[in-house]
């Protein structure tokens, strides 16, 4: 079974600041996919990045980019220069290299940007 | 940007009745999804669709659940006899063939069960 462990369940950052967040994971499989998602108060689920397991290179959309420690099974996400948008439920998820697998969800971190 | 699109929105039902969910998903994409969030928690994997069968399932996706492609673009979640414990969003995923390829969810239906 897949498992991912989010630690924070709420953050406070100062708008432009950086910010970090969190996430664990825990899998049998040598294939797998490492997915955050981001859900705003209005509860839509928009994909941020993705980075798989046998990538080298830690991901990166925009301001976004995945600090990826395969050794760690660890799978941070970095904002960068937060804005008053990016206020919202950050979800990180696991999936195995099956094309039909289900996303395995962490609980989240309810990140909130303070101007 | 193609979306997923999902119908209704909102819906309320009494316990004890049938209640369909449908989804339009990305039309190129091959694989199907449904998930619920409970309020306040995390996303749940209910089950996956691909090549007009179920893929996988989870141990939430009982008896009471069943899913269809009815047509080529329709893809339904059907719950028999609801319980108030089944009131969630729910959410409907797709993605292309290729596993690394993020699952792109639709905005959800939020069920009420009275």
């Amino acid at each position: 079974a897949q498992k991912i462990t989010q630690t924070q369940p709420g953050m406070f950052v100062q708008e432009k600041e950086a910010v970090t967040l969190d996430c664990t994971y825990d899998t049998s499989d040598q294939s797998y996919g490492l997915f955050w998602y981001k859900q705003p108060s209005s509860g839509e689920m928009i994909f941020l990045i993705y980075q798989g397991s046998y990538d080298e290179q830690n991901a990166t959309e925009g301001r976004y980019s995945l600090n990826f420690q395969k050794a760690r099974k660890s799978a941070n996400l970095v904002i960068s220069a937060s804005q008053l948008g990016d206020s919202a439920m950050y979800f990180c998820a696991i999936k195995s290299g099956g094309g039909a697998d289900g996303l395995t969800f962490g609980k989240g971190t309810h990140l909130i940007i303070q101007p | 940007e193609p979306e997923v699109t999902q119908t209704p929105s909102h819906q309320v039902t009494q316990m004890g009745q049938e209640v369909i969910l449908r989804c339009v998903p990305i039309s190129n994409h091959l694989y199907f999804y449904w998930y619920r969030q409970i309020l306040g928690q995390k996303v749940e994997f209910l089950v996956s669709f691909y090549n007009n069968e179920i893929s996988e399932k989870s141990e939430i996706f009982d008896d009471q659940f069943s899913v269809e492609r009815p047509d080529g673009s329709n893809f339904t979640l059907k719950i028999r006899s609801t319980k108030l414990e089944d009131s969630a969003m729910y959410f409907c995923a797709s993605s292309e063939w290729r596993s690394n390829q993020p699952q792109h969810f639709g905005d959800g239906t939020r069920l009420s069960i009275l």
